[in-house]
């Protein structure tokens, strides 16, 4: 069964840093293109970032650019979701996603289940 | 950027009842445009991609339509498992960009 499992959310101050984590299961992450999409509360989904799976092509929404870096580890089946100079308006629950083809995302077949990060003094 | 906007925001519908939702792209994405299924605490369900086709394991009841700058999806007898947000997604481009959401609530 394909599964994903986000994980490394919490309580951090603005101008902070995290690093979130999303563990793959049931398919092998080089073989496809991996992204995070966020939901701030109240709010709908965001795309945040794009990897591509074999060639480590990296995208990221002009709002994170700069600031957040995406990348993956092969050996550990995992991706990961760098963010520094969080600010207060990053508060969101974090999703990771897979794509449907290994050289870029278009539309997401398999989701986390998200991790809350919250930006707050 | 591209910007999707659906129509309406808030649905309200009983089971049993054809439901459509619209989805307007600023400019067009030809049919590079998925739909999904999203309940609190769960993880979004991917329901049509390539605006038409329907995703393994989706049921039947859920179409897709449309091309250039304004898509639909269509639920032909909502069941009580539907009641949910919907939104629809753009990938014409690589900045990726959903619509706000439609809610689907029990009239």
């Amino acid at each position: 069964e394909v599964q994903l499992v986000d994980s490394g959310g919490g309580l951090v101050q603005p101008g902070g840093s995290l690093r979130l984590s999303c563990a793959a299961s049931g398919f092998t992450i080089s073989t496809y293109a991996m992204s995070w999409v966020r939901q701030s509360p109240g709010k709908g989904l965001e795309w945040v970032a794009d990897i591509g799976g074999s060639d480590d092509n990296t995208y990221y929404a002009d709002s994170v650019k700069g600031r957040f870096t995406i990348s993956r580890d092969n050996s550990k089946n995992a991706v990961y979701l760098e963010m520094n100079s969080l600010r207060v308006e990053d508060t969101a629950l974090y999703y990771c996603a897979k794509g449907p083809f290994v050289t870029s995302v278009t539309h997401f077949d398999c989701w986390g289940q998200g991790t809350l990060v919250t930006v707050s003094s | 950027d591209i910007q999707m906007t659906q129509s309406p925001s808030t649905l309200s519908a009983s089971a049993g009842d054809r439901v459509t939702i619209t989805c307007r792209a600023s400019q067009s994405i030809s049919n590079w445009l998925a739909w999904y299924q999203h309940k609190p605490g769960k993880a979004p369900k991917l329901l049509i991609y390539r605006a038409s086709s329907l995703e393994s394991g989706v049921p039947s009841r859920f179409s897709g339509s449309g091309s250039g700058t304004e898509f639909t999806l269509t639920i032909s007898s909502l069941q009580p498992d539907d009641f949910a947000t919907y939104y629809c997604q753009q990938y014409d481009t690589y900045s990726k960009a959903f619509g706000q959401g439609t809610k689907v609530e029990i009239k």
